[in-house]
C-alpha cells in the first residue's frame, strides 16, 4: 500500500516559473525524501528530510516538512525544460523500506 | 563508478511461466532492495536483503514471489506462474549500509510483460 499522496497528480508550467509539489502521509515517519524519475524508470534521489527538521536546500530544491499536518512540499525555483519528470515522495519509518506515493507529473515547457 | 545494474531491460513471457529477473547492486554496497511499480503508480516494496540474508520480505504479494542473494552481491527475483497481474517494472536498489538514511540508488528497472 502507498503512504503519500502528492498533490497535483500532474503539473505544467514554463521555464523560468517555479514548481510546487506537495505531499502527504498517514504514519508517523524518520525522514521524508523526494525522488525524480524520467520516462517512467531510473528514480534518482534529490533530497532527504528527517524528521526533526523542517526546511531544507539543496541547489534550486527547497524541501519542507511539517510533520503535525504529516505533510512536505518540494519547490524547484527557475524551472528548466530539463526538470520535466515524476516526482515521487517516499517516507521511512521504523524500517528501511521506503513507502512512495502516485506521484506528480511536472512539465516543463520551454 | 558503475551504478545499479538489472538485466534483462525488457521481458515478455505467457502466462504460467517462470522468469528471473537480475540485480547487480554497487560494488561494496550491503543492503539491496526490490520494489513494483505499475504503471501510473509509485514504486512498492517487495523484499531488502542485508547482505545475504531477507531482512524484510513482507512486501512479497504471495508464495509465487522468492528472491535470492547467495553470495552477499547479485541478486535474483524469482517469479514462478506468472500471472497477467505480475506485469509491471521491477525495480532494484542498493544502499552502502542499510541504514535509515542512507541513500538507496536504483536501477533502470526490467519491464516485464506477462501475455
Amino acid at each position: 500500500s502507498q503512504q503519500g499522496e502528492e498533490d497535483p497528480q500532474a503539473l505544467s508550467i514554463q521555464e523560468g516559473e517555479n514548481a510546487t509539489m506537495n505531499c502527504s502521509y498517514k504514519t508517523s515517519i524518520n525522514n521524508l525524501q523526494w525522488y525524480r524519475q524520467n520516462s517512467g524508470r531510473g528514480l534518482v534521489h534529490l533530497i532527504l528530510i528527517r524528521s526533526n527538521e523542517r526546511e531544507k536546500h539543496s541547489g534550486r530544491l527547497r524541501v519542507t516538512l511539517d510533520t503535525s499536518k504529516k505533510s512536505s512540499s518540494l519547490l524547484i525555483t527557475a524551472s528548466r525544460a530539463a526538470d520535466t519528470a515524476s516526482y515521487f515522495c517516499a517516507t521511512q519509518g521504523g524500517s528501511e523500506k521506503l513507502v512512495f506515493g502516485k506521484g506528480t507529473k511536472l512539465t516543463v515547457n520551454p | 563508478g558503475a551504478g545499479v545494474s538489472q538485466t534483462p531491460s525488457n521481458k515478455v513471457t505467457e502466462k504460467g511461466k517462470y522468469v528471473e529477473l537480475r540485480c547487480d547492486p554497487i560494488s561494496g554496497h550491503t543492503a539491496l532492495y526490490w520494489y513494483r511499480q505499475s504503471l501510473g503508480q509509485g514504486p512498492e516494496f517487495l523484499i531488502y536483503f542485508q547482505g545475504t540474508g531477507a531482512a524484510d520480505d513482507s512486501g512479497l504479494p504471495n508464495d509465487r514471489f522468492f528472491a535470492v542473494r547467495p553470495e552477499g552481491s547479485v541478486s535474483t527475483l524469482k517469479i514462478q506462474r506468472t500471472e497477467r497481474g505480475d506485469s509491471a517494472v521491477y525495480l532494484c536498489a542498493s544502499s552502502l549500509d542499510g541504514y535509515l538514511t542512507d541513500t538507496q540508488y536504483f536501477g533502470p528497472g526490467t519491464r516485464l510483460t506477462v501475455l
